[in-house]
């Protein structure tokens, strides 16, 4: 079975683009979830899907995020426009709902470099 | 404002030891406890957990404590290999099925 699949796993692009990250969570988990990693803050849940819906997404720094899971197997992070401080590693990470917290499988991230 | 703290960034250990990684959590509500293990350009991967319910379980060399009263739990891996050697992140969550909070994660070095 396939695990989660991130893309790009690395972007470098700079200041004022826009950055679009993707992810195809595993088949048959209906709960998906973006998170961020830095150095300063560690692993900071941005946003979560249930059954494609958004359910929480408090932890989306600003307006300049968004995402959007339009069908089970597909979801995007878009970023938009890109500042320097957003430069982290994404992970997308996917579980089926009825299951215990600790069955959170992750992607192997997308490093964004924004200069 | 972090709810789930590894005050240490980083730990050394020596092959055959004993590695004790730290967590302090500050919610009341969090009732299921998680360590998650993380290689160098991989996304973190589950590594055990614990319900409030108890105060330890144990997987083979890993052994993870928790102390309520105290809001800690720490993990300790007996023996340490040099195959240990990665970043653990300590999560939490309130309900079994609820979102995970993660500390800022502890880099573990065990040398041969």
């Amino acid at each position: 079975d396939a695990g989660v699949i991130q893309s790009p796993r690395h972007e470098v692009t700079e200041m004022g683009q826009e950055v679009t990250l993707r992810c195809k969570p595993i088949s048959g988990h209906n709960s998906l979830f973006w998170y961020r990693q830095t150095m300063m803050r560690g692993l900071e849940l941005l946003i979560y899907f249930n059954n494609n819906v958004p359910i929480d997404d408090s932890g989306m720094p600003e307006d300049r995020f968004s995402a959007k899971m339009p069908n089970a197997s597909f979801s995007t992070l878009k970023i938009q426009p890109s500042e320097p401080r957003d430069s982290a590693v994404y992970f997308c990470a996917s579980r089926r709902t009825a299951t215990v917290a600790g069955e959170l499988f992750f992607g192997e991230g997308s490093r964004l470099t924004v200069l | 404002d972090q709810q789930v703290k590894q005050n240490s960034p980083s730990l050394s250990v020596q092959e055959g030891r004993i590695s004790i990684l730290n967590c302090d959590y500050t919610n009341s509500m969090f009732d299921y406890f998680l360590w998650y293990k993380k290689y160098p350009a991989e996304g973190p991967t589950f590594l055990i957990s614990i319900s409030s319910i108890k105060d330890k379980n144990e997987d083979g060399r890993f052994t993870v404590f928790l102390n309520k009263s105290a809001k800690h739990l720490s993990l300790h891996i007996v023996p340490s290999q040099p195959g240990d050697s990665a970043v653990y992140f300590c999560a939490a969550s309130a309900g079994r099925y609820s979102t995970l909070t993660f500390g800022k994660g502890t880099m573990l070095l065990v040398s041969p």
